[in-house]
């Protein structure tokens, strides 16, 4: 089975509120993650990464929590707006893989 | 500019065909790499290659081969096609390894075998 999943397939949020997109990951040993913002028809798009050595990273409007301790990432999108609608991928990379673990996705949905 | 290019983005072609996808990367990555997402939008790795080495995911089948003309370039392609191959295959590169950097994707092409 794959080591990277998420909780929840789909999330629906309203417009202004913030949303947690929740990954566990199952190789302790991945130092690398990052989470990827995938839009209807396009490929996915950085959004943020994390490296191991840290527990939480900020960019505009978007947060990464690391929990090494759970093997659990987080990522918080602060005052959510239409165009945050999209499939959110997590990513591990690291600990031996020949490259990054993809988990399944979860389908952001924004209600106005 | 376009940072990671692929060509077509969208294939239909019949079963038992050979195909190749194009990408291009004009970031001065040093590694590239191939991905293919299934219809429930699962992404799994493909290839990863440098110019150095080119690391194969085991489960892919050898009618795959990735053909790197140079380092900005790394192309696909697919022998005898088969329904199962139906997907949207993405390009990517990295600065350097592929687990410690990120990856930067390109816009998809959508391969559909009759």
């Amino acid at each position: 089975g794959e080591s990277v999943g998420l909780h929840l397939p789909t999330l629906s949020v309203q417009e202004g509120d913030n949303s947690i997109i929740n990954c566990a990951y199952s190789n302790s040993a991945s130092d690398y993650f990052i989470w990827y913002k995938q839009e209807s028809g396009k490929g996915p798009q950085f959004i943020i990464d994390i490296r191991s050595n840290m527990d939480k990273r900020q960019g505009q409007r978007v947060t990464v929590l690391l929990n090494k301790t759970v093997k659990h990432l987080s990522l918080q999108i602060a005052a959510t707006q239409p165009g945050d609608s999209a499939v959110y991928f997590c990513a591990e990379g690291g600990g031996g893989a020949d490259g990054l673990t993809f988990g399944k996705g979860t389908h952001l949905i924004i209600q106005p | 500019d376009t940072a990671v290019s692929q060509t077509p983005k969208y294939l239909v072609t019949q079963m038992g065909n050979d195909k190749s996808i194009k990408c291009e990367q004009n970031l001065g990555h040093d590694t590239m790499y191939w991905y293919k997402q299934d219809s429930k939008k699962f992404l799994k790795i493909m290839f990863s290659y440098n110019n150095k080495e080119l690391i194969i995911n085991e489960t892919v089948p050898n009618r795959f081969s990735p053909k790197s003309p140079d380092k900005a370039h790394l192309n696909l392609h697919i022998n005898s096609l088969e329904l199962g191959d139906s997907a949207v295959y993405f390009c990517a590169s990295s600065l350097r390894g592929p687990t410690t950097d990120t990856q930067y994707f390109g816009p998809g092409t959508r391969l559909t075998v009759l």
